[in-house]
């Protein structure tokens, strides 16, 4: 059964510092990996999606990275800023087909910048 | 549409009385699921649907929970005899097929309440 882990469970940083967050997954045989944002009481908002053929992803400050041999995946954001502060959670989508296309999720790191 | 919409955003229901819920799924898009989030950050997927077909139910408690994607109507959710753990929120997100650069985009989500 696929585990998908986040650690730490909270982060607070100044402003302006880099922001790695982690997640780790027990099973590697994935389709893909997808990082989301919460912010309170909203919705996901779908910030990349690795394929598990991909080594890593950006999209502006947002990179991330995929180790599938050893089931990692880090989310890296450069140089954050107060309106970075939400939940940031991963989740992966598993190759076995029994498995159907549903997504398991970390329990996600909530992070705080401070101004 | 250009996103997934979800009604009601809040929902309170007295014990045993039923819940319904909608999802309609961003236009085009083949794949339909929902996920239960309870507990902070704690996902559950329930079931998910490719066009009117269920896909995987393998998530979804069988005795008061159902669900319906019908042709030219929004996705509904529905819950018979509600429990008080049944209190949550419930998302629901579409994807345009099962390719694995394919992102599933989550909808704002449904509150519910069950006192």
């Amino acid at each position: 059964k696929q585990e998908v882990t986040q650690i730490p469970a909270a982060l607070s940083v100044p402003e302006g510092e880099n922001l790695v967050l982690n997640c780790s997954f027990t099973d590697s045989a994935i389709y893909n990996l997808q990082w989301f944002r919460q912010d309170p009481g909203k919705g996901l908002t779908s910030l990349l999606l690795i394929q598990s053929s991909q080594r890593e992803q950006t999209s502006g400050r947002l990179n991330a990275s995929l180790d599938k041999s050893s089931g990692r995946s880090t989310l890296y954001i450069a140089a954050s800023q107060p309106g970075d502060s939400a939940t940031y959670l991963c989740a992966v989508r598993p190759r076995i087909k029994a498995a159907g296309n549903k997504l398991t999720f970390g329990g996600g790191t909530r992070v705080l910048v401070k101004p | 549409g250009e996103e997934v919409a979800q009604t009601p955003k809040h929902l309170v229901r007295g014990e045993g009385q039923k819940a319904k819920l909608y999802c309609a799924p961003i236009k085009g898009h083949s794949y339909v699921f929902w996920y239960q989030q309870v507990l902070k950050n704690e996902f559950k997927f329930l079931i998910s649907f490719q066009n009117e077909n269920v896909f995987d139910e393998t998530g979804m408690p069988k005795e008061r929970f159902s669900a319906k994607c019908l042709p030219n109507s929004p996705c509904s959710l529905e819950i018979q005899a509600t429990k008080l753990e049944d209190s949550a929120v419930y998302f629901c997100a579409s994807s345009q097929s099962m390719g694995t650069h394919n992102e599933q985009f989550f909808g704002p989500g449904t509150r519910l309440t069950v006192l």
